[in-house]
């Protein structure tokens, strides 16, 4: 039960903005926004996540909608390596579902040169 | 700071045969997962501990043990293995639940014939 749509790709010229949506519909008060991505196989890498603000650091933005239904990723200027696949995750903030973790199949981002 | 070892990287194992995928961490972090990804899919939680001495199964727990005796270590044992277990096994620390990333090792490729 992933809880979370994301399209199964997406293409991106490389120096443009890549804009990843998510729906997550169901999602409850208290579950968190998170974004991972996996490079070829590699171990998946934390991205950024937030509850209810938009958030930003050094790799990305994440614009959560007011009623916290759906979320964007923001790769502001996006580079060759950031062709990965892109997954949005929510996850409760504490209780008995630690580890719950759900990985759909993500986005499949592809930047263009 | 190494973050999440694993080791090893690539096994080929024979129906039957047993096996320890060792996954170690240096960032003093009580929580610890094992996750598998087969082919096109996202990752499923197979066992998770939340401190030495305290491990839980997730998802997908059939044919694997875990042990933790110590916080940096949480090794996930394979007993008889069955091509169905042929996989990259991913292992993933975090400091806490809710508001916490999680590190992921680079992960073991494991097939099974």
């Amino acid at each position: 039960d992933a809880k979370t749509t994301q399209p199964p790709s997406m293409d991106c010229a490389e120096g443009r903005a890549a804009n990843l949506p998510c729906n997550h519909s169901t999602i409850s008060g208290n579950e968190y926004v998170y974004w991972y991505r996996q490079i070829h196989s590699q171990g998946p890498q934390y991205i950024i996540h937030g509850l209810k603000n938009n958030e930003t650091n050094e790799m990305a933005s994440l614009i959560i909608t007011e009623d916290r239904k759906s979320s964007t990723l923001i790769l502001p200027h996006a580079t060759l390596r950031d062709t990965a696949v892109y997954y949005c995750i929510v996850r409760v903030g504490r209780g008995s579902t630690l580890g719950r973790l759900y990985f759909g199949r993500g986005t499949q981002l592809t930047v263009w040169p | 700071n190494a973050g999440v070892t694993q080791t090893p990287k690539f096994r080929i194992l024979k129906i039957g045969q047993s096996m320890t995928l060792q996954c170690t961490q240096d960032m003093n972090h009580n929580y610890m997962y094992w996750y598998r990804q087969d082919p096109g899919m996202g990752l499923k939680l197979i066992y998770y501990s939340v401190g030495a001495g305290i491990t839980d199964k997730g998802e997908v727990p059939n044919g694997y043990n875990v042990s933790r005796s110590t916080t940096e270590d949480f090794p996930l044992r394979l007993e008889l293995a069955a091509p169905s277990q042929t996989s990259v096994y991913f292992c993933a620390s975090s400091y806490g639940q809710g508001a916490y990333g999680y590190t992921f090792g680079s992960g073991t490729r494991l097939t099974v014939v």
